[in-house]
């Protein structure tokens, strides 16, 4: 699978919308681009996956380059319960390879 | 719904002693993955079952490592002979059967992990 990369940290203020951006140059054909995020002390727990097109879900959207070499996670409110490190997870078989994520701080 | 379970939450053991991490998965899903978290770090995979069948243990760290899932359902992770280094967050994941094939792959469910550690 494709290695992304993902800036360290990242704060947003309460209520805005949150942008965490992943590259993923070398991502192939047939890799989705998956997100996945993970509370202090949970599980991970999956938001939103793609190939080409734009999604949106309930919990965020996730915009992908025309030449899907890069990728965007947007959460349109974020609150403070969206404090949590954010994986970025280009993926073509079964199991998951994490990175070291974003850690999105959210404050009031 | 009921979500994946693991159990227990906590384990603390001395070096040398086996322990085993128990598992339950979303009930109807076919795959199980089991991945080991280190402090700072992101989940590692471990091994991966389909049903019954352990497909992928590529990542399991050392022969004192094993996995077992005797009847496509719960799941165990022994761990042998435990060291320092095994100390770690374990989680587990389930998921419906992934269509490798056609490039779709199910989302994966997580259990809360079980914290390992080994003094």
């Amino acid at each position: 699978d494709a290695k992304t990369t993902q800036p360290p940290s990242m704060d947003c203020a309460e209520g805005r919308a949150a942008n965490l951006p992943c590259n993923h140059s070398t991502i192939s054909g047939n890799e989705y681009v998956y997100w996945y995020r993970q509370i202090h002390s949970q599980g991970p727990q999956y938001i939103i996956h793609g190939l080409k097109n734009n999604e949106t879900n309930e919990m965020a959207s996730l915009i992908i380059t025309e030449d899907r070499k890069s990728s965007t996670l947007i959460l349109p409110h974020a609150t403070l319960r969206d404090t949590a490190v954010y994986y970025c997870i280009a993926r073509s078989q079964g199991n998951l390879i994490f990175g070291k994520g974003t850690k999105l701080s959210v404050k009031p | 719904g009921a979500g994946v379970s693991q159990s227990p939450r906590y384990k603390v053991a001395k070096r040398g002693q086996d322990v085993a991490l128990r598992c339950d998965p979303i009930s109807g899903h076919v795959s199980l993955f089991w991945y080991q978290q280190a402090l700072g770090q992101g989940p590692e995979f471990l091994t991966y079952f389909q049903n019954e069948a352990q497909l992928d243990k590529s990542g399991l760290p050392s022969d004192r490592f094993f996995a077992e899932r005797p009847e496509g359902s719960v799941s165990t992770l022994k761990i042998q002979r435990t060291q320092q280094e095994d100390s770690a967050v374990y989680l587990c994941a389930s998921s419906r059967r992934d269509f490798a094939g056609t490039g779709f792959l199910h989302e994966q469910y997580f259990g809360p992990g079980t914290r390992l550690t080994v003094t």
